[in-house]
């Protein structure tokens, strides 16, 4: 049972180019979310799902999407990076209807230069 | 819109009691969480209220007040292995999706630095 699955866990991106952060989860979860966290800054919402073919913004979505055409995966876009988008990304899933237990995966460390 | 406000740190020593505060002001409450993370890792799970009240969990226990729109960590016996940082969360309802789920709206976090 390998919970939620993040991949890569560090990549480099040149400004301007574009990547993939995958996210995927074996618990049959229909919740899944993007964060990003910044120092000082918290961890903040970028993206959410719940269940396959349904995504919504959160609080910060610009420069990222997202879709979920499965219940186990939901990768995060970003289409053409910025510096801005140097943080650590967290992928987090949960059952929609039991009321507990958002389950994070261990991270994506990016590096916009 | 959602407020959430919480210390940015706090130093306590090893064996001491130490309390982490949090209020909140946030539409659609639908419960309060609070997570340990430590440098360089993921959150982890500790302890959930979504009726006031104390809820106790071996060294940590967790209070909330709805109407005050208040709730507070408590860290008993403190560890040095407990210097991480503590995260209060406000899960909000999700539009019109239906459910008890909702996204987490976090607050900055507390750093906790326990002292021998």
């Amino acid at each position: 049972n390998a919970g939620v699955t993040q991949t890569p866990k560090f990549q480099v991106l040149k400004t301007g180019q574009s990547m993939t952060l995958q996210c995927a989860q074996d618990m049959n979860h229909e919740y899944m979310s993007w964060y990003r966290q910044d120092p000082g800054m918290g961890l903040r919402l970028i993206h959410y799902s719940v269940g396959a073919g349904i995504t919504d913004q959160g609080e910060v979505p610009n420069g990222y999407n997202v879709s979920r055409s499965t219940t186990e995966d939901f990768p995060l876009r970003l289409l053409s990076a910025a510096p801005s988008q140097t943080s650590v990304y967290f992928c987090a899933s949960s059952y929609l209807i039991r009321g507990r237990g958002y389950t994070f995966g261990s991270g994506t460390r990016l590096t916009v230069v | 819109g959602q407020n959430i406000d919480q210390p940015t740190e706090m130093t306590a020593t090893e064996g001491a009691i130490v309390q982490i505060n949090c209020t909140y002001q946030t539409s659609g409450f639908n419960g309060l969480f609070w997570y340990q993370q430590h440098a360089g890792e993921a959150p982890t799970f500790l302890s959930y209220n979504v009726l006031d009240g104390l809820e106790e969990k071996g060294r940590f226990s967790s209070f909330l007040s709805r109407s005050k729109g208040y709730s507070y960590l408590l860290l008993k016996e403190l560890q040095m292995k407990d210097s991480a940082s503590y995260l209060c969360a406000v899960r909000e309802r999700t539009g019109n999706y239906g459910g008890s789920q909702g996204n987490l709206i976090f607050g900055k976090g507390t750093k906790l630095s326990v002292k021998p």
